[in-house]
């Protein structure tokens, strides 16, 4: 059964250094997430991608947000300097038309 | 008013019992509807769409009523793998498939 695959499944940062969350959807999938989830709370929609492009994003996606697809199979999402707060689960999802399958998640501590 | 509510719970109950969880949601352009499990420190795990007639997949089933904003899941025999984090989502029209996450219902199904 084709998965969304995300690495690495923990990374630990220091605040002010940047992260490269990585991701490989799944691959007749047209539309791309990130999300997050900070412990104990609910899944927060940051950002989706589609025809090689942001199509939304939320007020969590400021400018220290930023997200690629540098390949044909790899959809990345970099934070250029981390605060304290980004400390979450970060889960990539992808989907064909409706309902869309996530990722392990990167569990990201920033100390 | 929250996009998507739920009862946090939790919900305790004994192995062969029936639970229903309820969900309201507030935008009325709100397209698709789905419930999705989590597990504790993973990633959520598309459990069933919801449809207008009404759907039955096993011992789970789930109701939407679009006048009342209303989707509920009902999981009959419940078992002691049901323990989980059960989440309402919704989708909008138009807004390429972003997920709006409820904060969950937790289940703990004991012996």
């Amino acid at each position: 059964e084709p998965e969304v695959t995300q690495t690495p499944s923990h990374q630990v940062t220091q605040m002010g250094q940047e992260v490269i969350l990585r991701c490989v959807p799944i691959s007749n999938h047209l539309y791309f997430y990130w999300y997050r989830q900070i412990l104990g709370q609910k899944v927060e929609f940051l950002v989706s991608f589609y025809n090689n492009e942001i199509s939304e994003k939320s007020e969590i996606f400021d400018d220290q947000f930023s997200v690629e697809r540098p390949d044909g199979s790899n959809f990345t999402l970099k934070i250029r300097s981390t605060k304290l707060e980004d400390s979450a689960m970060y889960f990539c999802a992808s989907s064909g038309t409706v309902s869309a399958f996530f990722g392990q998640g990167t569990r990201l501590t920033v100390v | 008013r929250k996009e998507v509510e739920q009862d946090p719970g939790p919900f305790n109950v004994p192995e062969g019992a029936t639970v229903a969880f309820n969900c309201t949601y507030s935008n009325s352009a709100s397209q698709s509807f789905f419930w999705y499990r989590q597990d504790c420190r993973k990633e959520p795990k598309l459990l069933m769409s919801v449809y207008s007639s009404g759907n039955e997949d096993g011992r789970f089933t789930a109701q939407l009523n679009r006048a009342s904003q209303y989707i509920s899941l009902l999981i009959r025999d419940s078992k002691l793998s049901d323990s989980a984090t059960y989440l309402c989502v919704v989708t909008l029209s138009g807004g390429y498939n972003k997920l709006i996450f409820g904060a969950g219902t937790r289940l703990a199904v004991h012996p």
